[in-house]
């Protein structure tokens, strides 16, 4: 089956700090890999959506200087928090699209997450 | 605005029973349903889909029921075990606009499966 891997799986940084976490699809090619963020007993929101070779699209309300992607190859994607502090401590997700699907994908695999902690 | 309700936060069942668990949607765009089951510290997994031209879909223990007109959605799963214990996300999609193909998802509800 299709495999997403995120490192690091858990980081503690410092704040002012910046951190890049990778999102990397194993066994398959993805055109398009999204960033999520989990906050305790909530929903995942997307931050982002990332295309291979192109700008990423952020959600609204998502500061685009504050978190760098980059999607410079079919099977890794970064996500770099920049300046990091304490209330951007959380669950972060990765999740791809296989290129191999037809028309309108819809079903995302999902990384295993990163746990941020600034402290 | 939440576009994807999950109002019950958890549910526990006994093992060997039927585990029902409910979304709602506001968005009647949507016309693709998922969804998802997490473990604690991990990404969520897809676990069955269905599309808004389909009022049901099955696979094995699982099935999905899509109510259009009531813009409601519930995943039954039958009989219940505790491994399925986990928090499971139901996420809608839409093929229009600029937002197609991306997930919207519930907050979650959280399935405890009693031995």
């Amino acid at each position: 089956g299709a495999v997403v891997s995120q490192h690091p799986s858990r980081v503690i940084c410092k704040s002012g700090t910046s951190v890049k976490i990778e999102c990397r699809s194993l066994d398959f090619q993805a055109t398009t890999m999204f960033w999520y963020r989990q906050f305790p007993k909530q929903s995942l929101m997307l931050m982002a959506t990332s295309n291979e070779g192109s700008k990423a699209t952020y959600e609204q309300g998502v500061e685009k200087d504050k978190f760098l992607i980059n999607h410079a190859s079919l099977t890794l994607s970064t996500l770099t928090v920049t300046s990091a502090h304490p209330e951007d401590s959380s669950f972060y997700i990765c999740s791809a699209r296989d290129i191999q699907a037809r028309g309108i994908s819809y079903e995302q695999y999902f990384g295993p997450g990163t746990r941020l902690t600034v402290t | 605005d939440q576009q994807v309700k999950q109002n019950s936060p958890s549910l526990s069942v006994q093992e060997g029973r039927i585990s029902i668990l409910n979304c709602d949607y506001t968005n009647s765009m949507f016309d693709y349903f998922l969804w998802y089951k997490k473990y604690p510290a991990e990404g969520p997994t897809f676990l069955i889909s269905i599309s808004s031209i389909k009022d049901k879909n099955e696979d094995g223990r699982f099935t999905v029921f899509l109510n259009k007109s009531a813009k409601h959605l519930s995943l039954h799963i039958v009989p219940s075990q505790p491994g399925d214990s986990a928090v499971y996300f139901c996420a809608a999609s839409t093929s229009y606009g600029g937002s197609q193909g991306n997930l919207i998802f519930g907050k979650g509800t959280k399935l405890s499966v009693k031995p």
